[in-house]
């Protein structure tokens, strides 16, 4: 079946680092690509997304290109902040016609925490 | 900006119980989803609704659970007897329809449940 692999967390950085979170998927068909931030004590936001291969999404200085010969898409951040601090989550959504319900499959989530 | 609501944000019970999580969605979107995530695990899909129906529904979601949308607001999950298994943040989500696919999942802050 479908399905979202992150990198193992946490990941911990000093402010103005470069961020690089790993996902990579296992999709029937041409998936549109989410990732979403957890803040502490908040529910799921949308950071960005992707619907077809060589998309880039971007939002808030983050970007991830949408590879389907590699089945990624990595996030990237040039300089992060300490209000980065936050649970990610690479996530799937299969096209309607393989998936008539429209759900997203989520990566296991990749927490971030950066340090002044 | 439109929100999707959850009310409440905490839910202690005793097992054996039943609950009802509540959920408004944005106003004029067709799709809803129920997810969940237990402490520390990824966000697991339960279910989605469309037109008055369940139009999928995964592993997780047994007889036990049942979602309605008793009036042009409201979403809302059931649990009919809960197992301490059962403990988890419950989220919501609501889309609409674009050019007949589903556009992007906006998610409520979560209703913590806590099965004793």
């Amino acid at each position: 079946g479908d399905s979202v692999t992150q990198m193992e967390g946490p990941v911990t950085l000093s402010e103005e680092a470069f961020l690089t979170i790993n996902c990579t998927y296992t999709a029937t068909g041409y998936p549109s690509l989410f990732w979403y931030v957890q803040y502490p004590g908040e529910g799921l936001q949308l950071l960005l997304k992707a619907t077809k291969a060589d998309d880039k999404g971007s939002n808030k200085g983050f970007e991830a290109t949408y590879r389907k010969e590699t089945t990624s898409f990595h996030l990237e951040k040039g300089s992060v902040q300490v209000s980065d601090s936050a649970v990610y989550f690479c996530a799937l959504s299969a096209p309607s016609f393989y998936n008539q319900g429209g759900k997203l499959i989520f990566g296991q989530g990749t927490e971030l925490s950066v340090k002044p | 900006e439109p929100e999707v609501t959850q009310t409440p944000s905490h839910q202690v019970t005793q097992m054996g119980q039943e609950v009802i999580l509540r959920c408004v969605p944005i106003s004029n979107h067709l799709y809803f989803y129920w997810y969940r995530q237990i402490l520390g695990q990824k966000v697991e899909f339960l279910v989605s609704f469309y037109n008055n129906e369940i139009s999928e529904k995964s592993e997780i979601f047994d007889d036990q659970f049942s979602v309605e949308r008793p009036d042009g607001s409201n979403f809302t999950l059931k649990i009919r007897s809960t197992k301490l298994e059962d403990s988890a943040m419950y989220f919501c989500a609501s889309t609409e329809e674009l050019a007949g696919v589903q556009d992007t999942q906006y998610f409520g802050p979560g209703t913590r449940l806590t099965v004793l």
